[in-house]
């Protein structure tokens, strides 16, 4: 069984920090996406990544695939408080998504 | 607005009774998906079906769940004689048939089902 396993869980910072997320596995992917979701809604899509070492920026957010494509992470740079959300990571071999555990994330003002 | 489109937002049924969820892909989007989120729980694949096709089912419950999607119209997930576990958040995807080796999947708003 995939499992993707996000950390951390929950995480409250002031506006102007800096954050990070991983996201590991123990499977390799084809592909990772990272996705925001907000209460009451959809996730939405941030950004894929498919090739190992792969690096994308998104303003002030930066996405990294691993090398071995197993983990990935998420930065936050100066976080605002519109950046509140359940960040989720979702790996694919096939097109049925592995959706990570989530990290619940609180900015305030 | 051209997103995946899903209705009803919300949906209350009592137990016993039939619950039926709409979705409508992203525009020239051809491959959809259905996802579940139970409270407190992570998002779980249910479906995946192409135009008249299921391609994969291995995430559908055994009973009483079905799901369809016709040359015509929008993609269907019956759940039939619902019970108080089946109250959850569901979701619709859909992608383009160009996606490659990526597997990007775009997201509805859900339809929040509640068994009364």
């Amino acid at each position: 069984t995939q499992l993707l396993e996000q950390s951390p869980q929950f995480l409250s910072i002031q506006e102007g920090e800096n954050l990070t997320v991983y996201c590991n596995s123990s499977s390799v992917f084809s592909s990772l996406q990272w996705y925001r979701q907000e209460p009451g809604e959809g996730p939405v899509l941030l950004v894929t990544v498919v090739t190992g070492g792969e690096v994308k920026k998104l303003k002030r957010l930066t996405f990294q695939f691993g090398d071995a494509r197993k983990d990935s992470s998420l930065h936050i740079t100066a976080a605002q408080p519109g950046d509140t959300g359940l960040y989720l990571c979702a790996g694919a071999n096939t097109d049925k998504l592995i959706f990570g555990t989530g990290t619940r994330l609180q900015v305030f003002p | 607005n051209a997103g995946v489109m899903q209705n009803p937002r919300h949906l209350v049924r009592r137990r016993g009774q039939e619950a039926r969820l709409r979705c409508s892909p992203m525009k020239g989007h051809s491959h959809v998906y259905w996802y579940r989120q139970l409270p407190e729980e992570g998002l779980k694949f249910m479906v995946y079906l192409q135009k008249e096709n299921i391609i994969d089912e291995s995430g559908m419950p055994k009973e009483r769940f079905s799901a369809e999607f016709p040359k015509e119209g929008p993609s269907i997930l019956r759940i039939q004689q619902v019970v108080r576990g089946d109250s959850a958040a569901y979701f619709c995807a859909s992608s383009p048939e160009d996606r490659a080796y990526s597997y990007e999947q775009y997201f509805g708003p859900g339809t929040r089902l509640t068994v009364t």
